[in-house]
């Protein structure tokens, strides 16, 4: 079976850093890709990982451990606007077309 | 804009309506999907076409039906839903083992 976890809610304050957790257990592993999705709107791609190791791009990076099937996303200097759901997914096979979801994180950030 | 576009955006109807969603990718990519997302749960993945061709079907009710006339349309076919059918659903799309890019959803309401 697939499965993914991450927190259900997390709160954090502006111009803080958070860092949002996700496990996974999955048949295979071909990569993990981090969303952002804010309510009411589409999710929007942030990052992919598919070696070990931390991708940074801008405020906002994340982290991969495929031994320990473990990922972060890090937020720095946290912006009223980051206020969202954070959506892990992991693509289990070489197809790409069966990503599995995790539940998402929900993010406040307050001032 | 995404360059994947749904419409409508909201729509309610009755149990006994036939209604179609679409959705439209300006990306020229090669597989389009239909997920549903429900309130605390993770996305679902229901249709996959690729290259125009169906290639996944995860046990989805036969009230849902898809279409995909070309690489940049597709549709979803409702008729006889139920209330717990209410939900956003989303289109994406993408290019291989590329991300996928999603429109911002029709946000469907059962009576």
């Amino acid at each position: 079976g697939q499965n993914i976890d991450q927190p259900t809610e997390m709160t954090a304050t502006e111009g803080a850093i958070v860092q949002i957790n996700c496990t996974y257990q999955t048949s295979g592993f071909n990569g993990l890709f981090w969303y952002q999705q804010h309510a009411g709107e589409a999710p929007t791609f942030l990052s992919y990982n598919v070696l070990d190791g931390l991708e940074e791009k801008g405020r906002f990076s994340s982290f991969l451990s495929r031994s320990k099937g473990y990922s972060y996303l890090l937020l720095k200097e946290l912006q009223m606007k980051d206020s969202a759901s954070y959506l892990c997914a992991v693509s289990p096979d070489n197809y790409g077309q069966n990503f599995v979801f995790g539940p998402g994180t929900r993010l406040s950030v307050l001032p | 804009e995404t360059g994947v576009t749904q419409t409508p955006r909201h729509l309610v109807m009755g149990m006994t309506n036939k209604k179609s969603l679409k959705c439209e990718q300006h990306l020229g990519h090669n597989a389009m999907y239909w997920y549903k997302q429900s309130a605390k749960k993770p996305l679902e993945l229901m249709f996959v076409y690729n290259f125009k061709e169906q290639t996944e079907n995860n046990s989805v009710p036969s009230r849902f039906s898809p279409e995909c006339p070309n690489s940049s349309h597709l549709f979803l076919h409702l008729h006889t839903l139920q209330p717990e059918d209410s939900a956003l659903y989303l289109c994406a799309s993408s290019q291989d083992l590329q991300a996928k890019y999603f429109g911002a959803g029709t946000r469907l309401s059962v009576l």
